[in-house]
């Protein structure tokens, strides 16, 4: 099974601050992976898929890249709203695998 | 609208079987694959089934196969999940969620869950 690594496994940050989080794939899975965010007792909520394109109507302060293995969820400007935890999920092969997740509190 | 509604979730002891539901509405049901994802209490996100829309692929989590059967019914908007030979372990909230796409396989919409406990 692929092993999808989230770091950090939780941060705190301002409102307008620019956050950074990263999923490292534990082999190869090409651009496949998404972001999902969950709020306390919700849905998670899709984001973004093929590792950089956004879900229609999800704000453009969120942003996806890749390196390799490495990719990054990017809140350019925090928002009140955005105070959840951020899941990564590989859909390279089965099983589709996430990350542990990264929850975003505030400072 | 999209909706997604489970339902079939409750208490159950080690070894029993439940079957869950999920009612769709507001998309072509017929169209889309759809899966299963769980969560555990405090835990992060698993996998556990996926069904394409004309029921020919089907794939599971090792945590579930042999133990778990997914299936749908196009005429009724249905997704289903029947669990025998429930494990303490699969104590979660389980979500259905609509597959968007059929090269990517993201969960584009999800339902609002449903709980399922196994417990003595």
């Amino acid at each position: 099974d692929i092993q999808m690594t989230q770091s950090p496994s939780s941060l705190s940050a301002s409102v307008g601050d620019r956050v950074t989080i990263t999923c490292r794939a534990s082999q190869s899975i090409a651009g496949y992976l998404n972001w999902y965010q969950q709020k306390p007792g919700k849905a998670p909520k899709f984001l973004i898929y093929a590792a950089s394109s956004l879900q229609s109507g999800v704000p453009s302060r969120f942003s996806g890249s890749r390196s390799v293995t490495d990719f990054t969820l990017t809140i350019s400007s925090l928002q009140p709203e955005d105070f959840a935890t951020y899941y990564c999920q590989q859909s390279y092969s089965t099983p589709w695998t996430f990350g542990q997740g990264t929850k975003v509190e505030i400072k | 609208e999209v909706q997604l509604v489970e339902s079939g979730g409750g208490l159950v002891q080690p070894g029993g079987s439940l079957r869950l539901s999920c009612a769709a509405s507001g998309f072509t049901f017929s169209s889309y694959s759809m899966n299963w994802v769980r969560q555990a209490p405090g835990k992060g996100l698993e996998w556990v089934s996926y069904i394409s829309s004309s029921s020919s692929t089907i794939y599971y989590a090792d945590s579930v196969k042999g133990r778990f059967t997914i299936s749908r019914d196009n005429a009724k908007n249905s997704l289903y999940l029947q669990m025998n030979s429930l494990r303490d372990e699969d104590t979660a909230v389980y979500y259905c969620a609509s597959d968007g796409h059929v090269v990517w396989h993201y969960f584009d919409y999800w339902g609002q869950g449903t709980l399922v406990t196994v417990s003595s």
